[in-house]
């Protein structure tokens, strides 16, 4: 069945440091999306990639999904208190709905 | 509305009665998904409606677990005899669809149900 497995799954980092969460996947996906879900909140989405290779930017966040269409990446550049939460990947799972990935929580410390 | 609606934000119920949670997606938004999500984990899908087609039941956990979408809008997820493991943060997503197209989900602040 679909699989989708994110690491680190806990992330400390000093403010100011960079962040990278991983995503991959046991499938080839056809898209992949990223959301971000705030500490008691919920998951908000971020973006989208489509194409094989793909690098979005959205200020400090950089998303990349691989070659092969299997693994994906956010990157956040010089993280701030406001980066705190859990960022999910989802893939599509058959042709209804999004598998979730098991999620990284990052924590900044101030 | 400008974003999906949930309700109650919170239910405590005893073991082994029904509840209903009720979710109002954003207008013009044919897809529908029910999620639940235990305390720190992720997301579990539960069950998914597009249009007028028949719904995608695939991910309800058991026979006790129902929903329904009524003109196209609103949605009510039912419990019926609840139990502990249950409990959870149900969360209702709604995504605007056209054919092959993928869209990202707007969810709803969700129902935190409690089973005591």
């Amino acid at each position: 069945g679909q699989q989708v497995m994110q690491i680190p799954q806990y992330q400390h980092v000093q403010e100011g440091e960079d962040f990278t969460t991983y995503c991959n996947s046991s499938t080839t996906l056809s898209n992949i999306q990223w959301y971000k879900q705030r500490p008691g909140g919920h998951p908000v989405f971020l973006i989208q990639l489509v194409k094989s290779g793909e690098v979005k930017k959205q200020k400090r966040l950089t998303f990349q999904f691989g070659e092969a269409k299997k693994n994906s990446s956010l990157h956040i550049t010089a993280t701030q208190t406001t980066d705190v939460g859990t960022y999910f990947c989802a893939g599509p799972a058959g042709a209804n709905n999004l598998f979730f990935g098991t999620g990284t929580r990052l924590t900044v410390i101030p | 509305g400008a974003g999906v609606s949930q309700s109650p934000s919170n239910k405590v119920t005893e073991k082994g009665k029904d509840v209903e949670l009720r979710c109002d997606p954003i207008s013009g938004h044919t897809a529908l998904y029910w999620y639940r999500q235990s305390l720190g984990q992720g997301l579990e899908f539960l069950i998914y409606f597009q249009g007028n087609s028949a719904p995608d039941k695939s991910g309800l956990p058991s026979d006790r677990f129902s929903a329904e979408r009524t003109g196209g809008s609103v949605s009510t997820l039912t419990i019926q005899r609840t139990q502990q493991e249950d409990s959870a943060v149900y969360l209702c997503a709604s995504s605007f669809r056209q054919g092959g197209g993928v869209y990202g989900y707007t969810f709803g602040s969700g129902t935190r149900l409690t089973v005591v």
